[in-house]
Formats: structure tokens, sequence, C-alpha cells
């Protein structure tokens, strides 16, 4: 595709309930990362995947979130159980490859998510 | 780990004029790499310019350039005959050069907001 894309752009949750949240990364790029962005601050990283592999999660906040990339193309973060502190901006970006000259992350519109 | 600190929360600037935004880090590496990321309202990340550490030359990408002082581990942003397009918030990040392990993901600082006066 001509970008990533991120769906939906928009997402209101009850406190308590399950919420998935998806990413296309550009066609071909093998890295692909979520980050999380509260208002007003830099966004913080969650996850790392290459290809299908989940290769960090070091970042994920607690047990209720969780991420997947089956196919090594499409991801899904979802989020369980959400609470009001979920509340943020969720990005995601893709790479070409995972290091080297070739590992520019280009950056999706992001999720905004907002726990009632 | 590594920290990003931009000390600057806004800074304004007319058009046309050059403005400096702040950016320093702590990192224990010696090979990595610097970012100067552009948001924009509509939210979508936009790199601006990037810097090898091992590269001594300061990057240039048209009216933004850097100032990398690697020994003070600084990394300031100059935008020179600032443009109302530029008005967003900007983040200076931090990637290892090495892969795996956690060092994939970037880290970011707090960002600036960054306001062109026409």
């Amino acid at each position: 595709g001509a970008g990533v894309s991120q769906s939906p752009r928009y997402k209101v949750a009850k406190r308590g309930q399950d919420v998935a949240l998806r990413c296309d990364p550009i066609s071909g790029h093998v890295s692909l990362f979520w980050y999380q962005q509260a208002l007003g601050q830099g966004p913080e990283f969650l996850t790392y995947f290459q290809n299908e592999a989940q290769l960090d999660k070091s970042g994920l906040p607690s047990d209720r979130f969780f991420a997947e990339r089956p196919e090594g193309s499409v991801s899904t973060l979802k989020i369980q159980r959400t609470q009001q502190e979920d509340s943020a901006v969720y990005l995601c970006a893709s790479s070409l490859a995972p290091g080297g000259d070739l590992n520019e992350q280009f950056f999706g519109p992001g999720t905004r998510l907002t726990v009632l | 780990a590594q920290t990003v600190t931009q000390s600057q929360p806004e800074m304004s600037v007319q058009e046309a004029e050059t403005v400096t935004l702040s950016c320093t880090y702590d990192t224990s590496e010696s090979d990595y790499y610097l970012f100067w990321y552009k948001q924009p309202p509509s939210r979508q990340m936009i790199l601006v310019i990037r810097q090898e550490a091992y590269k001594q030359q300061n990057a240039t990408e048209n009216r933004f350039s850097v100032n990398f002082q690697k020994a003070a581990k600084s990394f300031s942003l100059k935008i020179s005959d600032s443009q109302l397009g530029d008005a967003a918030m900007y983040f200076c990040a931090y990637r290892s050069w090495y892969s795996g392990g956690g060092a994939d993901g970037l880290t970011f600082g707090k960002g600036t907001h960054l306001i062109i006066q026409p």
C-alpha cells in the first residue's frame, strides 16, 4: 500500500470492554512496531514484530495487552478489560528491515482510544 | 536504558525566520541513530531528518539541519526560513544501532510544539 493504515481511527469503549486495533503496514515491510502516545507526551514503545515473530514485548504495560501478526503482515493490538488509563493514541509503524540503513520507521495515523 | 529530553515544551518563530529546537539524550552505547520527527495535527508522524552517530558530518535536508554534538549528547534541529506548514509537534528520537533484544523500538522525547507566527 501507499502507507501504513490503521483502523478504526477513533474508538470509544466503556471501562471493562475489550478492544481490537488493526494495523496494515506498508507491503513488504518486515518490521512492525506498536507505540502508545498519551495526551501531551511522546510515543512510548509497546512491542515489535519481525515478520510474524514477536521479538520484543517489553513495553506492553500489563497482561491485558496482547498483539499478534499471524501472517507477517497485518497486526492487531488487543486490549482486554479496558481501563481509563488505557486512553491514548496507539500508533503503528513499519520498516523495510530491522537494522542498518533500511530501518526508517513509517507511521500510521494512529487510533485514538477513549475509555469512559 | 536510553532517555531523550526535550526541554522546550513550546517554541514560537516568525515566518521566514530561523528556529532551533533542542534535544539531549543519555546512552551508554557508542553506535546509534538519532531522528527528528514531525507530527502535524492530523497525527501522522513524518521523519524530518536522521543522523547516524558514527558520522561526524551533520545531516541536512533542505531547510532542516542538525547540530550533532556526540560528546555532549546533544542533537538540535535548526529550521531555516520557517513556513506556516512547519507548525507541528516535533519529536526527537533515539534508536540503538543494534537490532534485537529490545533495541528495535524508538525512544522519544516529550516533544516541542512549534508555532509559526505569520
